[in-house]
This record gives C-alpha cells, sequence and structure tokens, in this order.
C-alpha cells in the first residue's frame, strides 16, 4: 500500500480529457512540490510534469498537472492511443525523509 | 546530449553481494544529486535511495535501509550501488536518475536500467 494513493486504472476514448488523482499528506504533497512520470514496458520513466504543472520542453501542451491542499491531478485532454501508459506521481517526504512514488495508474485508450 | 547508462546487473542467489555502476556523461555531473529507483516485475516504481551532489548526504528507502549503499565519484562521472544481502524481493529493474540542483527532487533524465534477479 502506497503512501500516495493512486487509481490503479484509468481508460477514456482518443479525444477524451482524462485524469488521474495522487492523493498524499501533509508531509508530502502538502509540503513539497509533485512530479509525474510516464512510464511505457521495458523502457525508462520519462518526467511529464515538474513542480505540480510545469512541462519539460518536448511534453505536449496536452498534459498538465495541479496540485490543492494534499492532492495532485494530472489532466490529459485530447487523448490518443500513444498516451496508453502508466503514470506515476512522486514527491519528497518531510516525515520519512524518502522520495514517495504513487503505486501508479495504468491508463487505457479505447 | 545526457546520458546516464547502468551496468552491474546479473542473477545473483539470495545473501550475496551486487554492486552497480551508473555512468553519466553530457552534464555537470557534480552538480546532480543522483537517485536510484527500482521496479519489480509487475509492480510499481519504488524509489531506493539518493546521493547529494557532493556525496555529503544519503537517504534510502526502509527497504534497503542497513542493506543498500549508495557512493559517488565526481571526478569518474559515476555513481555506484552496493547491494547486500540480497532478498528475493530485490529482484528488479534497476534505473538511476539525475535530479538537477534546487528541482524539488524532480528525476529528468533516467538510464535504461539494469536488471537484478536474486534467486536461489
Amino acid at each position: 500500500q502506497s503512501v500516495l494513493t493512486q487509481p490503479p486504472s484509468a481508460s477514456g476514448t482518443p479525444g477524451q480529457r482524462v485524469t488521474i488523482y495522487c492523493s498524499g499528506s501533509i508531509s508530502n504533497i502538502g509540503s513539497n512540490v509533485v512530479n509525474w512520470y510516464q512510464k511505457f514496458p521495458g523502457t525508462a520513466p520519462k518526467l511529464l510534469i515538474y513542480s505540480n504543472n510545469q512541462r519539460p520542453s518536448g511534453v505536449p501542451d496536452r498534459f498538465s498537472g495541479s496540485k490543492s491542499g494534499t492532492s495532485a491531478s494530472l489532466a490529459i485532454s485530447g487523448l490518443q492511443s500513444e498516451d496508453e501508459a502508466d503514470y506515476y506521481c512522486a514527491v519528497w517526504d518531510d516525515s520519512l525523509k524518502v522520495v514517495l512514488f504513487g503505486g501508479g495508474t495504468k491508463l487505457s485508450v479505447l | 546530449q545526457v546520458q546516464m547508462v547502468e551496468s552491474g546487473g546479473g542473477v545473483v542467489q539470495p545473501g550475496r553481494s551486487l554492486r552497480l555502476s551508473c555512468a553519466a556523461s553530457g552534464f555537470t555531473f557534480s552538480t546532480h544529486a543522483m537517485h536510484w529507483v527500482r521496479q519489480a516485475p509487475g509492480k510499481g516504481l519504488e524509489w531506493v535511495g539518493f546521493i547529494w551532489a557532493d556525496g555529503s548526504e544519503k537517504e534510502y528507502a526502509d527497504s534497503v535501509e542497513g542493506r543498500f549503499t549508495i557512493s559517488r565519484h565526481n571526478s569518474k562521472n559515476t555513481v555506484w550501488l552496493d547491494m547486500n544481502s540480497l532478498r528475493v524481493e530485490d529482484t528488479a529493474v534497476y534505473y538511476c536518475a539525475r535530479d538537477p540542483p534546487g528541482s524539488g527532487w524532480r528525476l529528468d533524465y533516467w538510464g535504461q536500467g539494469t536488471l537484478v534477479s536474486v534467486s536461489s
């Protein structure tokens, strides 16, 4: 059981908007910035969103992030088949002194 | 271009040791903290630990504390993960990743990973 809670799965049809939530606590999301990673099977994770809502160069603006209190979210608009991947939130925890990853959300594009 | 290449993975018996290496290039290694993250088969990402840019500070996940040690040599642009008393549950692909200064624990570049299999 991860300290950061994500739904194990999410789905949408091409063109739809999908939101993935990440729930934490005051010592992690409530105190620090949240980063999101995209992972395809057999490949290294890729930084998708950093500092809650910033996109690295090359990441389409279809991907957006936000944070409120002890929760964060990743939104994907204009869903495409190539977005089918696993998505992870991550944040530093001030109490545990560790980087926490959410359990991951498997996104299916129907 | 920024690159990290892990090596040293393989098959090892429970209780034995293994050293993973991560060779970095294409950036100023000495200014970046470095992390190790792993993914067990069919599981999610799990943070293993990190080392500060100057090597003065390290933190580890509870699951590896006391068994794993991270070290680095900035002149060689290399970070290591020494794994002792390996357990079956340490079986995973291990990734190294860089953490730019002041980035809020942002892991912006990752290596391709190296597979460690602990089995008798």
